[in-house]
Formats: structure tokens, C-alpha cells, sequence
């Protein structure tokens, strides 16, 4: 199975900051790279897609890029609504599987 | 719009069975692969398993593969999952999702349901 190694486990930001969470695959998986975002109690919600593309509704300050194995979400300038848990996830190969999570917290 | 509605979960002992099943609507069903993902409470993400659209294909994780199955009937919209020989760890809310894209070998995860919490304890 595909490893999907994400960093940080978890921060703390402000409003209005720029941060940046990243996922390392322990192979190749071209660019079949999603993020999603959940919030307590909810379900997880797609954000990016195809390492880079935005799922439609989701706001611009959300972005992704890859080099290599290396996956990176970054968001520009973080919004009240953003504080969550974001996962990392590969869907270059069965089993899919999950990086362990970034909690972005209120600082 | 996607609408998926897990039911079936509960409180099950050790060894015990219990079968999952998605309701979907708002979307035609029988287009796109299903997964059911599972979250133990606290926990991260986890893959369970995939079926394709027609059901000729089914994949699972390593740590369910031989006690759960995956199916599906298109006739009724509706994807299931048994689960057989439970274990504590297989404590979890597991969640209903569709493929994002219909009818593609690589698709992100797009619907997610509300998810249906199952408890294993004694």
C-alpha cells in the first residue's frame, strides 16, 4: 500500500495567515492527489483534486501544487471558517489511503 | 444534489455481524464507484473498501479484507457493506462516498454521507 505521510500533525495560526500543510507519498502517484477538509462532527468535504484543481465552490485562497512525491495545500490567508482538520489522500492505486491529518487550530 | 444516507450501525459484541447500507439519491447511482470509509472516534481517515459501478469490481483494506463485503443494488440505489467477525478496533463512524467523476479508473472522493457510528464492546 501507498504511504501518505503528512506534516504537520497539527498548528496554530491567526486569521489572515498563510499556511501551508504538506503530503509525502512513499511511491509515484502522478498527480491523483486530493485534499479535503472536516469539520467536528461532519462529514470530510473535497477542496483539490488532480494535486491542483480547485472542486468547484471551494474558495480561491485554497491552492495545490506538487513537485515529485511531494504534495503541498496552502492557504493564502486563513479564514475563521478554515480552522479544521485537512486530510491528504491518494487515488493513484488500491488501497486507497489517507495521510493522518493537520489540525489547524485558533492560535 | 448527492444525498447519502448510511443506516444499520450500532452496539455489536466481539465476533458479532452487522450489515451497513447507503441510501443514495440526487445523482444516478449506478454511474459511479462507491466506497464506504470508516473514522474510529478521535481518529483519522481510513479506507474500507470500493465497488465498481456494475459490482465487478470490489477492492478492500488489508485490516478488513475476509470479514467485510462490499455490494451493491442498482435497482434500488443502494450500496451495503457487511461486516462479519467484528473486533473493537473496527470501531468507527463509516462513512457512504461516491466517486467524484462517473465512470473513471481514477476519481477523488466526491459525496460523503453523514455516516452510521458502529460500536464493538461487550
Amino acid at each position: 500500500a501507498i504511504r501518505m505521510t503528512q506534516s504537520p500533525s497539527s498548528f496554530s495560526a491567526s486569521t489572515g495567515d498563510r499556511v501551508t500543510i504538506t503530503c509525502r507519498a512513499s511511491q509515484g502517484i502522478s498527480s491523483y492527489l486530493a485534499w479535503y477538509q472536516q469539520k467536528p462532527g461532519k462529514a470530510p468535504k473535497l477542496l483539490i483534486y488532480a494535486a491542483s484543481t480547485l472542486q468547484s465552490g471551494v474558495p480561491s485562497r485554497f491552492s495545490g501544487s506538487e513537485s515529485g512525491t511531494d504534495f503541498t495545500l496552502t492557504i493564502s490567508c486563513l479564514q475563521s471558517e478554515d480552522f479544521a482538520t485537512y486530510y491528504c489522500q491518494q487515488y493513484y492505486s488500491y488501497p486507497l489511503t489517507f495521510g493522518g491529518g493537520t489540525k489547524v487550530e485558533i492560535k | 444534489e448527492v444525498h447519502l444516507v448510511e443506516s444499520g450501525g450500532g452496539l455489536v459484541q466481539p465476533g458479532g455481524s452487522l450489515r451497513l447500507s447507503c441510501s443514495a439519491s440526487g445523482f444516478t447511482f449506478s454511474s459511479y464507484a462507491m466506497h464506504w470509509v470508516r473514522q474510529a472516534p478521535g481518529k483519522g481517515l481510513e479506507y474500507v473498501s470500493t465497488i465498481s459501478s456494475n459490482g465487478g469490481s470490489t477492492y478492500y483494506a488489508d485490516s478488513v479484507k475476509g470479514r467485510f463485503t462490499i455490494s451493491r443494488d442498482n435497482s434500488k440505489n443502494t450500496l451495503y457493506l457487511q461486516t462479519s467477525s467484528l473486533r473493537a478496533e473496527d470501531t468507527a463512524v463509516y462513512y457512504c462516498v461516491k466517486d467524484e467523476h462517473y465512470s473513471s479508473n481514477w476519481s477523488p472522493l466526491g459525496g460523503w454521507g453523514q455516516g452510521t457510528l458502529v460500536t464493538v464492546s461487550s
